[in-house]
């Protein structure tokens, strides 16, 4: 079956660096997808990665390892508003995305 | 980016009756559309993927007489819940892509409560 895995919820610190890791099993790879979403709202996209290694975006990186089924999503200088879900998605070989439960980040002052 | 407008943003309804749920493609032609729901603490849910001029293709356990898919056009989807109960209170989200691109936007929402 096709599996999404990332933690249930992280803390961290206001200023900090968090990164929340995703595991996934699919059925082919088209490309993983970030995406933030606050509560009550739809999600926005942040990456999107589908060669291995770093993408750089501003406060945010996303990294990717094909071999190990693996991404991780960097967020660097963190920010009260940065307190959001954060979905990994991965777009299968049918151009499906499969998503994964979510992360929830706290952020405390 | 790509602008996918979804109206209305939240509505109330009265159990058995239905509401119709919009979501336009702004400033690209919508090949694809998604539609998602989402209940409390929990992921997206994909309930259906309709292509335009096609009949909507339901994923497992989606209801497709209660929740009738329409996309009739390249730029608007319609999603319909008739007769609808208190269990179908829930977040509702489109999604549009176009042709083979990777990226689907989304549209902002709509948060359904039947009582």
């Amino acid at each position: 079956g096709q599996n999404i895995d990332q933690p249930t919820e992280m803390t961290a610190t206001e200023g900090a660096i968090v990164q929340i890791n995703c595991t996934y099993q699919t059925s082919g790879f088209n490309g993983l997808f970030w995406y933030q979403q606050h509560a009550g709202e739809a999600p926005t996209f942040l990456s999107y990665n589908v060669l291995d290694g770093l993408e750089e975006k501003g406060r945010f990186s996303s990294f990717l390892s094909r071999s190990k089924g693996y991404s991780y999503l960097l967020l660097k200088e963190l920010q009260m508003k940065d307190s959001a879900s954060y979905l990994c998605a991965v777009m299968d070989s049918n151009y499906q995305l499969i998503w994964g439960a979510g992360t929830k980040l706290i952020i405390k002052p | 980016g790509a602008v996918v407008s979804q109206h209305p943003s939240w509505v109330i309804c009265k159990s058995g009756t239905s509401v119709k749920i919009e979501c336009r493609s702004l400033d690209f032609q919508a090949t694809t559309m998604f539609w998602y729901r989402q209940f409390p603490k929990q992921s997206l849910m994909l309930m259906a993927t309709s292509n335009e001029g096609s009949k909507a293709t339901y994923e497992q356990g989606v209801e497709k007489d209660k929740f009738l898919i329409n996309h009739a056009s390249l730029t608007l989807s319609t999603l319909t819940v008739t007769s609808a109960h208190p269990e179908d209170s829930s977040f509702y989200i489109c999604s549009a892509k176009q042709g083979q691109d990777t990226e689907a936007f989304f549209g902002q929402g709509t948060r359904l409560t039947v009582v």
